[in-house]
């Protein structure tokens, strides 16, 4: 069954701290990507990849980092973790590059930065 | 860029009643169409999609058409029950594989 995993599910992190949020699909798409979720912006992209060792800049990159070192995993990076990140994350995976396969959604990170 | 404007929520109905939630794009592209659906405590899922200009795309008793001209993609459903409570996403996808979505819609229905 396809699935996408993410974690941690919950994460408590200090500002100025590096945190690192985990994403890994079984369904051997070559797209992932990750969002961040408010209430009144909806879902916005930060950072995308085509494949293994691909990275691409989404609509919100400042302040992340991405990292897709196999096609299974990809990563969000908070190298200095600042409390207007705190949100939730939603990575995904999908099809790609011509079959516009819709993209399947894990469960979600709750990131809090005190 | 790409953009996606839809309904501003909460939208609030009776069971048995009718919903329209609307969608435009903005893209210069030959986009594909998305409606996904949100639980509380869940990832968005795919509703369903229409890759074609003026092909409709339908599920669960939820239906849209995508209509290029007029650049919208409206999501309708003629009776509306309480377990459709949710937050609705209309999205695109463009010719990189980039997935953009609106802001969505929460619907409440009340029995």
């Amino acid at each position: 069954e396809a699935a996408v995993t993410q974690s941690p599910r919950n994460k408590v992190a200090v500002t100025g701290g590096k945190v690192t949020l985990s994403c890994n699909q079984t369904n051997n798409h070559n797209n992932m990507y990750w969002y961040r979720q408010d209430t009144g912006h909806g879902l916005r992209l930060i950072h995308y990849s085509y494949g293994a060792g691909s990275t691409e800049k989404g609509d919100i990159p400042d302040g992340y980092k991405a990292s897709r070192p196999s096609q299974e995993n990809f990563s969000l990076i908070l190298e200095l973790a600042t409390p207007s990140q705190t949100s939730v994350y939603f990575c995904a995976s999908g099809g790609g590059p011509y079959n516009n396969q819709a993209p399947l959604f894990g469960e979600g990170t709750r990131l809090s930065v005190l | 860029g790409d953009s996606v404007t839809q309904t501003e929520g909460p939208v609030t109905l009776s069971e048995g009643t009718s919903l329209t939630v609307n969608c435009s794009y903005e893209t210069k592209q030959y986009p594909t169409l998305f409606w996904y659906v949100q639980y509380p405590g869940e990832g968005p899922q795919l509703l369903f999609k229409v890759p074609k200009a003026n092909e409709k795309g339908s599920s669960r008793g939820f239906e849209a058409t995508y209509n290029k001209e007029a650049t919208s993609f409206h999501l309708q459903k003629a009776s509306v029950q309480e377990s459709d409570s949710a937050v609705y996403y209309c999205a695109l996808s463009d010719n990189n594989n980039r997935i953009f979505f609106g802001d969505g819609t929460q619907l409440v229905v009340k029995p």
